[in-house]
């Protein structure tokens, strides 16, 4: 079957930094989302990977590592507005969506 | 770009009655739109797959007979609830991919509460 595993929740401190991690197995791989979603909205784009390696954009970078079935959403200089669900899903090999459960990050002061 | 507007955001409605839930997007063609149901503190469960001009693939355990999904253009697609139940309560939300690997877009979401 197809399963993408993330941690349920994380609790990290205004400023600091936080990884949220995912793993998965899917049928064939074509790419992996990361999406922050608030509560009571739908999800927005975060990032998008498909080759191994580092993707950086502003506070926000997502590592890829597909022999591994790895991803990680890395946050810097964490802000309250950042507390939020960080879900990864991975398009499989019918370009199908496949969503992890996600990751409530809870930002304390 | 590439904006999907959803409505309504918000209904409640009377057990037994329909309730229907537009997405339209606004500045591309959506030749399909994606429906998915989030239940509280769940992730985005995917229920149907719409193509304009065809039926919709529904996936496994999706009531096609009572989620009815219409996509009779290339910018607007319907999920009619019918016969609302109190366990058809959720949050509904389409997707529409809009181009490349990149491109899947969101509505804002439609908040269904059943009473």
């Amino acid at each position: 079957g197809q399963n993408i595993d993330q941690p349920t929740e994380m609790t990290a401190t205004e400023g600091a930094i936080v990884q949220i991690n995912c793993t998965y197995q899917t049928s064939g791989f074509n790419g992996l989302f990361w999406y922050q979603q608030h509560a009571g909205e739908a999800p927005t784009f975060l990032s998008y990977n498909v080759l191994d390696g580092l993707e950086e954009k502003g506070r926000f970078s997502s590592f890829l590592s597909r022999s591994k079935g790895y991803s990680y959403l890395l946050l810097k200089e964490l802000q309250m507005k950042d507390s939020a669900s960080y879900l990864c899903a991975v398009l499989d090999s019918n370009y199908q969506l496949i969503w992890g459960a996600g990751t409530k990050l809870i930002i304390k002061p | 770009g590439a904006v999907v507007s959803q409505h309504p955001s918000r209904v409640i409605c009377k057990s037994g009655t329909s309730v229907k839930i537009e997405c339209r997007s606004l500045d591309f063609q959506a030749t399909t739109m994606f429906w998915y149901r989030q239940f509280p503190k769940q992730s985005l469960m995917l229920m149907a797959t719409s193509n304009e001009g065809s039926k919709a693939t529904y996936e496994q355990g999706v009531e096609k007979d009572k989620f009815l999904i219409n996509h009779a253009s290339l910018t607007l697609s319907t999920l009619t609830v019918t016969s609302a139940h109190p366990e058809d309560s959720s949050f509904y939300i389409c997707s529409a991919r809009y181009g490349g690997d990149y491109g899947y877009t969101f509505g804002s979401g439609t908040r269904l509460t059943v009473v």
